[in-house]
């Protein structure tokens, strides 16, 4: 099935830097989705990208959707202990129902 | 009502038992899914039911049986299961519309021990 890479696996920052999440993949996407999970918890939807080069804020969080919908990156600005959690991206191919898949994750942690 | 609730929380349940996991919504969502979630892990997707009828089986094993008896309402019936399927299970709901997922809500997740 479909590959979506994403980088890092883990990241720890220290309260106050910055945090970037990239994912990667090998084929066309029509959207993409982001979510967090916090430790012990379920998946919380984030945000969707749909257009190519998008760019979405959310106070603290900026979302990208690459110009070729290949690639997207989640960037947190000046990290608090409540962004600690597994953020994944989702996304789907073009033109298929069945390609639906998780990246892999990035673990983040946020030392205070 | 903006939660997707799931019972029970915890099950531990033996290779030779029956047992099953409920979900319900009541948002409207007409595209419901089971999604499985091991420790460090992302979500991996099992089963898709879009208006009720089940659309995508990611080759899941039959010792996995979802349902969809209505619109709010999801089971996974779970019959000589493994150790290997201990996992949380999570149960999700979206607005589908052409195919296109506006984004998932979760429930808070089976967390289910195979013994």
């Amino acid at each position: 099935g479909q590959q979506v890479m994403q980088i890092p696996q883990y990241q720890h920052v220290q309260e106050g830097e910055d945090f970037t999440t990239y994912c990667n993949s090998s084929t066309t996407l029509s959207n993409i989705q982001w979510y967090k999970q916090r430790p012990g918890g379920h998946p919380v939807f984030l945000i969707q990208l749909v257009k190519s080069g998008e760019v979405k804020k959310q106070k603290r969080l900026t979302f990208q959707f690459g110009e070729a919908k290949k690639n997207s990156s989640l960037h947190i600005t000046a990290t608090q202990t409540t962004d600690v959690g597994t953020y994944f991206c989702w996304g789907k191919t073009s033109g298929s129902a069945r390609q639906l898949t998780f990246g892999s994750g990035t673990q983040l942690t946020v030392l205070p | 009502d903006t939660e997707v609730t799931q019972t029970p929380k915890h099950l531990v349940m033996g290779m030779t038992n029956k047992k099953s996991l409920k979900c319900e919504q009541h948002m409207g969502h007409r595209a419901m899914y089971w999604y499985k979630q091991k420790a460090k892990k992302p979500p991996e997707l099992m089963f898709v039911y879009s208006y009720e009828k089940l659309s995508i089986n990611e080759s899941v094993p039959s010792r996995f049986s979802p349902e969809c008896p209505n619109s709010s309402l999801l089971n996974l019936h779970l019959h000589a299961l493994q150790p290997e399927d201990s996992a949380l299970y999570l149960c999700a709901s979206s607005h589908l519309m052409d195919s296109f997922n506006y984004g998932y809500t979760f429930g808070s997740g089976t967390r289910l021990t195979v013994v």
